[in-house]
């Protein structure tokens, strides 16, 4: 069981948006700042959002990431068949003293 | 540009130690702000944060896992290394390692290696 929650699927058409959960608590989300991580299939997790809003050179600004309270979220407009992936949430844990991460959302463009 | 490269055995028996060694190149392991660490993802499964490692030796665990995980670093081959001690069949995955700017009170993965699959069977 993943100390972040995260919803195991979203999905939605071309062209539209989307956004992904991610859930904590105090000891993580609350007070440090959340990355996001796109992973396709067989391949390793890339980084597309840290410090809860920044994107990384080369990411595409269809990719937005907030956080307010406990809660993070990723957005991503104008959906492609190419954001079909998995997508992991990540962040410190204070009172673990340790990184921890979501269950992953599987994303879907019908 | 950064490149971090995983090795090590692809079968490990029960109850024996998983051993995995990552090679960085494009940058400097122990003159740089950065944190070394290992992640790994059970098949079919989500992400593990497995540990973290500074140049200077600090280390930081998943509780979960701390009893059985070392972390160290070779400065000197620009190297940093895994060991599981007393695996099982739970502890077959595909282990990442990876770079991060911050530990401590912060993590983040941005670079990868290209994983490597573990199997624990005999």
């Amino acid at each position: 069981q993943s100390v972040l929650t995260q919803p195991p699927s979203v999905s939605a058409a071309p062209g539209q948006k989307v956004t992904i959960s991610c859930s904590g608590n105090s000891s993580n989300i609350g007070n440090n700042y959340v990355s996001w991580y796109q992973q396709l299939p067989g391949t390793a997790p890339k980084l597309f959002i840290y410090d809860n809003n920044k994107r990384p050179s080369g990411i595409p600004d269809r990719f937005s990431g907030s956080k307010s309270g406990t809660s993070a979220t990723l957005g991503i407009t104008g959906l492609q068949t190419g954001d079909e992936a998995d997508y992991y949430c990540g962040t410190w844990d204070s009172s673990l003293s340790a990184g921890v991460f979501g269950g992953g959302t599987k994303l879907t463009v019908l | 540009q950064l490149q971090l490269q995983e090795s090590g055995p692809g079968l490990v028996k029960p109850s024996e130690t998983l051993s995995l060694t990552c090679t960085v190149s494009g940058g400097s392991i122990g003159s740089s702000n950065y944190y070394w660490g290992w992640i790994r993802q059970p098949p079919g499964k989500g992400l593990e944060w497995i540990g973290s490692i500074f140049y200077s030796g600090t280390t930081y665990y998943n509780p979960s896992l701390k009893s059985r995980v070392t972390i160290s670093v070779d400065t000197s081959k620009n190297q940093f290394s895994l060991k599981l001690s007393s695996v099982t069949a739970a502890d077959t995955a595909v282990y990442y390692c990876a770079r991060s700017p911050c530990g401590g009170s912060c993590y983040r993965g941005d670079h990868w290696g290209q994983g490597t699959l573990v199997t624990v069977s005999s």
